[in-house]
C-alpha cells in the first residue's frame, strides 16, 4: 500500500531565506507527483506537477525535484516571503489511477 | 470559468440528520471526486467517477452515497450523519494528471 510522508510537519523559516520541503513514498510505481499549496479554510492549488520520466519542474521562485528510484521528492521555495505562508501538500498518482496524499508540511515565514 | 464549486460553505447536523453536499464543475472533466481532510490524517479519497453513470469507491466510502447523471455534478449524500462524519469535504475534478479543487465544506455532526 502507498504511503507519503511528509517530514517535517511544520517549519518556520525567516524572510528571506531558500527552504527545502521533503515528501517520500514508499511505491516507486507511480505515474507523477504533484505538489499543492492549501491556504487556510480554502481548497488545494496546484503548484507543479512532474511526471515518472522527469527529474524537475520550475515555476517562478519554486522547483520541485523527484528521484522516483529512491522514493523521494523535495519542494525548493527561493527567497522566501510572508506571502508563502501556508501549508504544502504532495501527492503522488498510483499505477491503479488512485491519488495518494501526504498530510503536508506546514510553512510560516517569519516577516 | 468558475471551476470547481462546492456547496454549503458550512453545515452543522444532528446526528442521524441527511444531507447531500453539492459539487459542480464547468470545465467539462470526465474524472471528479470526493475527499475528506481531517487533523493528523491528510486527504482521504470517499469516492470517485470517472464518468458519467460511473461511480467507485475510494478508501473511506462507508456512510456515504454518490451519484453522477451528468458531467457537471457530483454530489455526495450523507444518509444518517454521524459524529465521525465531522471534517471538511473536498470535491475534485482531474483533467489529465492535475487536479481542481473546490474551496470545500466544513461540516460539524453533533
Amino acid at each position: 500500500k502507498q504511503e507519503v510522508t511528509q517530514i517535517p510537519a511544520a517549519l518556520s523559516v525567516p524572510e528571506g531565506e531558500n527552504l527545502v520541503l521533503n515528501c517520500s513514498f514508499t511505491d516507486s510505481a507511480i505515474y507523477n507527483l504533484q505538489w499543492f499549496r492549501q491556504d487556510p479554510g480554502k481548497g488545494l492549488t496546484s503548484l507543479l506537477l512532474i511526471q515518472s520520466s522527469q527529474r524537475e519542474q520550475t515555476s517562478g521562485r519554486l522547483n520541485a525535484s523527484l528521484d522516483k528510484s529512491s522514493g523521494r521528492s523535495t519542494l525548493y521555495i527561493a527567497a522566501s516571503q510572508p506571502g508563502d505562508s501556508a501549508t504544502y501538500l504532495c501527492a503522488v498518482l498510483n499505477r491503479d489511477d488512485k491519488i495518494i496524499f501526504g498530510k503536508g508540511t506546514r510553512l510560516h515565514i517569519l516577516p | 470559468n468558475a471551476g470547481v464549486t462546492q456547496t454549503p460553505k458550512f453545515q452543522v447536523l444532528k446526528t442521524g440528520q441527511s444531507m447531500t453536499l453539492q459539487c459542480a464543475q464547468d470545465m467539462n472533466h470526465e474524472y471528479m471526486s470526493w475527499y475528506r481532510q481531517d487533523p493528523g490524517m491528510g486527504l482521504r479519497l470517499i469516492h470517485y467517477s470517472v464518468g458519467a453513470g460511473i461511480t467507485d469507491q475510494g478508501e473511506v466510502p462507508n456512510g456515504y452515497n454518490v451519484s453522477r447523471s451528468t458531467t457537471e455534478d457530483f454530489p455526495l449524500r450523507l444518509l444518517s450523519a454521524a459524529p465521525s462524519q465531522t471534517s471538511v469535504y473536498f470535491c475534485a475534478s482531474r483533467l489529465n494528471e492535475k487536479l481542481f479543487f473546490g474551496s470545500g465544506t466544513q461540516l460539524s455532526v453533533l
